[in-house]
């Protein structure tokens, strides 16, 4: 158990729709990271938090938001879903300042139908 | 920008093999480097690092040197066992540091150790 929760753990929806996926880093951890895991792309980042400011963007589209509140926790939000965006979406979150080892979550499976 | 190559597999390898996955990277600056592990229906978890050239990570009886000349920190195992059966993943921080890092991946590699 890393100490990192999301859900759901699974999602089904259809093609328009607005799902959020929700994570709670470990005690302490002031950094949080989402990560989308696909067959064809395998691990691409998408953003970072720490301490609920912006700190780094990487291959997330418009679509897609994210933000981390007072309590840490932080949610990743997908709208106008396409089938494309049908991946497993992990949260991850680490010690500031950083050491390198991210913890993650069992991840979040969306399937848009 | 940074980048990590790994091979991509699958790799089948028989109980007690010899195990080796390749990876090399492109960055800027001195990157820290580091292979992950995710077993089946888990998240990915840290197996080793290394913050400079040199420097050689071990854990579980898994090793990998970091090597700056030849961009390359590849996977070794000695004896595989079944248990070891997993995707493996290559990566590199970006160096920076404090409240900015992160971490790039490669594409993972599976691995299937058969008894």
């Amino acid at each position: 158990d890393s100490g990192v929760t999301q859900t759901p753990k699974h999602l089904i929806t259809a093609t328009g729709q607005r799902v959020t996926l929700r994570c709670s880093p470990r005690s302490g951890d002031l950094s949080v990271y989402w990560y989308q895991q696909s067959l064809d792309q395998g691990l691409q980042f998408l953003i970072h938090y720490y301490n609920g400011e912006e700190r780094a963007k990487g291959n997330i589209l418009e679509r897609f938001s994210a933000q981390q509140f007072p309590d840490l926790h932080s949610e990743l939000n997908l709208s106008s879903l396409e089938l494309g965006d049908s991946a497993l979406y992990f949260c991850a979150s680490s010690v500031a300042p950083a050491t390198g080892e991210l913890f993650f979550g069992e991840g979040s499976r969306l399937t848009v139908l | 920008g940074d980048s990590v190559t790994q091979m991509e597999g699958p790799v089948t390898l028989s109980e007690e093999a010899f195990l080796t996955i390749n990876c090399t990277y492109t960055a800027t600056g001195y990157p820290s480097l580091f292979w992950y592990v995710q077993y089946p229906g888990e998240g990915l978890q840290l197996l080793l690092k290394a913050t400079k050239a040199d420097d050689k990570g071990s854990n579980k009886g898994f090793e990998a040197t970091y090597r700056k000349e030849t961009t390359s920190f590849h996977l070794e195992k000695g004896s595989v066992q079944v248990s070891d059966s997993a995707v493996y993943f290559c990566a590199l921080s970006d160096g920076s540091g404090g409240s900015n890092y992160k971490l790039t991946f490669g594409k993972g590699t599976l691995l299937t150790v058969n008894p």
